[in-house]
Formats: structure tokens, C-alpha cells, sequence
């Protein structure tokens, strides 16, 4: 069955230092998306990208974040300058959408943990 | 904003029948609802979705109330392994995930 995969699976770094997640989605999915899931709370939207660029973000991705897909196979977050709360676990997922699955990808997510 | 409500949290017992009820009464006439789960703390997967008729899969069924204002997941033979946090979200626009909002979900707790 096909899968997103992401690395690393666990990354700890000191506040001020960039970090970036990798993710590797479905094949041929075109529409590409970041959640967070800060320890015991809710899975909470970042942010989403089709046709190689930004479709939507929400409040958390300030400027702060940025998303890319450097190849045909990569899709990566990067937060510039991390700080404490930063610390979540991130979860990249990716759909077909125009195809009725109606199904969200999700990978097993990285877990950031800023010090 | 989670525009679901959902009990915190639910017992089975394992192969008996788990049934987790959803609140959206403020649905409208296009929005869909999706059911995901998330064990421990691995990435949400897709249970199932519906518009207005019941949905069954694989996995579970998917009962959606005439005037759509509740639902109910069922999953007909409860194992341990389905021990997860079951979210009910309900969608603005079909298939488009970008507003997809995870609120609380039900803890449901399948016993042996």
C-alpha cells in the first residue's frame, strides 16, 4: 500500500536553529499539506500546496515557515529560527483530490522538540 | 473551528460492537462527514466518509441521521488494536483538506 513517508522521525535542536522536515508523498498525489500536533493537544492545519505553490496557510505558518518541493519526490517545511513552542509533532500528508476517495495520506509524522 | 461534538471518551469491550456518536448540528446541505482515528501518536488515517446515505467499508459503517445533524461511526467487531482517538470532521468542501479541523475526537478504549 502506498505511504508518506517522513524524515527524520525525531529531531531535537536548540531554539534559534533552522530545522527542516522532509516528505516524501504518495506518487501521484498533486496536493500536498503540513498539520502539527503540539503534545496532547489537537492535530492543527499548517498549511497546503498545489502546482508549486502556496493554496492556503493558516495563522501558525508565519513567515517563520516555508514549504518547497525542490524535485519531483520531495516536499519539505522549514522553520527558519525555532523556538520553544515549536515543539510538536509535525505531519505531512498528501491527497488526489478530484478523485472521490475523500482520504487524506498522512505519514507517521517527525517529532521536533526545540531546547 | 471544530464544528463537531464529540464524548471524550468510550469503553468496549473487544469483539463487541464500538459505536461513536458525532454531533454537526449545524452542517450544511454540501458539507461531508469524514471520519479519521489517530493511535497513539501516529499520523491520522481515514476511516470513512459520507454525504447523506449510510456508508459501509472494510473498516466500518457510517450512519448519517435523516436531517444530517448527527452521526454515528460503527465498528462492528471491536479489537484491541482499535484503541484511538476517533475525530468527525465535518468539511466545507468535498475532498479539500484544507480546512480540515481535528477537534478533540473520542478516546475510545477497547478492553479485553
Amino acid at each position: 500500500e502506498p505511504e508518506v513517508t517522513q524524515t527524520p522521525s525525531h529531531q531535537v535542536t536548540q531554539m534559534g536553529q533552522e530545522v527542516i522536515l522532509r516528505c516524501v508523498p504518495i506518487s501521484n498525489h498533486l496536493y500536498f499539506y503540513w498539520y502539527r500536533q503540539i503534545l496532547g493537544q489537537k492535530v492543527e492545519f499548517l498549511v497546503s500546496f498545489y502546482n508549486n505553490e502556496i493554496s492556503e496557510k493558516s495563522e501558525i505558518f508565519d513567515d517563520q515557515f516555508s514549504v518547497e518541493r525542490p524535485d519531483g519526490s520531495n516536499f519539505t517545511l522549514k522553520i527558519r529560527s525555532t523556538k520553544l513552542e515549536d515543539s510538536a509533532m509535525y505531519f505531512c500528508a498528501s491527497s488526489d483530490q478530484g478523485k472521490e476517495t475523500g482520504e487524506l495520506f498522512f505519514g507517521e509524522g517527525s517529532r521536533l522538540t526545540v531546547l | 473551528d471544530a464544528k463537531t461534538t464529540q464524548p471524550t471518551s468510550m469503553d468496549c469491550a473487544e469483539g463487541r460492537a464500538a459505536n461513536l456518536p458525532c454531533n454537526h448540528s449545524t452542517i450544511s446541505g454540501n458539507e461531508y462527514v469524514y471520519w479519521y482515528r489517530q493511535i497513539h501518536s501516529q499520523g491520522p488515517q481515514y476511516i470513512i466518509h459520507g454525504l447523506k446515505n449510510n456508508e459501509t467499508n472494510e473498516m466500518a459503517s457510517l450512519i448519517i441521521t435523516e436531517d444530517r445533524k448527527s452521526s454515528t461511526l460503527i465498528l462492528p467487531h471491536a479489537t484491541l488494536r482499535d484503541t484511538a482517538v476517533y475525530y468527525c470532521i465535518v468539511s466545507s468542501q468535498p475532498y479539500n483538506f484544507n480546512k480540515f479541523y481535528f477537534g478533540s475526537g473520542t478516546k475510545l478504549n477497547v478492553k479485553p
